[in-house]
């Protein structure tokens, strides 16, 4: 099946510092890529929708000046977490639409980034 | 009311039980189900996808869409501690781009 990867698994950063987060489709090219965050015991909140060689479509509340993200091919989207404060403590999945084999699009998930700001 | 609710457990059950996981909808326009598990600290995996109403069977797992309810299930037979994971129920609506809507997750636990 399709393999998204991300980098890195985790981080931990200092209060004011800007993370990079990438997200990779292995074996198969996404025109669309989609940001999510999850609280502990929460489901996955969608933060952004990112569609390659043009800007990300954001979701209400979600600032787009804090959470950079480009997609600058059809295989890597970035998000970058900009001035880090604690309270941007979360799991960040990214995930990737391709074809699946359920005869439909899916989305492929990556296996998530632990960002701790301290 | 969320557009998905779904009870967040824990549910625990001994090996071998047979594992009823639920959501309840409000959005009639839902088109597509799909049942995802995701294990701690993982990403999460698509387990079922499933379009209308009816059944679907894959291995152990079973899918259940009733429509006319707005209810969904995952059925696990002969459960095992592998098992264990939060399980996330999700839809879509016809047409677009693949965003579905997700619930929170039900915590499992198969305990030996």
């Amino acid at each position: 099946g399709a393999v998204v990867s991300q980098h890195p698994s985790r981080v931990i950063c200092k209060s004011g510092t800007s993370v990079k987060i990438e997200c990779r489709s292995l074996d198969f090219q996404a025109t669309t890529m989609f940001w999510y965050r999850q609280f502990p015991k929460q489901s996955l909140m969608l933060m952004a929708t990112s569609n390659e060689g043009s800007k990300a479509t954001y979701e209400q509340g979600v600032e787009k000046d804090k959470f950079l993200i480009n997609h600058a091919s059809l295989t890597l989207s970035t998000l970058t977490v900009t001035s880090a404060h604690p309270e941007d403590s979360s799991f960040y999945i990214c995930s990737a639409e391709g074809p699946g084999t359920s005869g439909y699009n899916e989305q492929f998930f990556g296996p998530g980034t632990r960002l701790t700001v301290l | 009311q969320k557009e998905v609710e779904q009870d967040p457990g824990p549910l625990s059950v001994p090996e071998g039980a047979i594992v009823s996981l639920n959501c309840t909808y409000s959005n009639s326009a839902f088109q597509y189900f799909m049942w995802y598990r995701q294990y701690s600290r993982k990403g999460p995996e698509l387990l079922m996808y499933t379009y209308s109403s009816g059944n679907k069977e894959d291995g152990r797992f079973t899918a259940q869409v009733d429509k006319s309810s707005k209810y969904i299930s995952l059925f696990i037979r002969d459960s095992q501690p592998s098992d264990s994971a939060t399980y996330l129920c999700a839809m879509k609506g016809a047409g677009g781009s693949y965003i579905p809507t997700f619930g929170r997750g039900t915590s499992l636990i198969v305990h030996p």
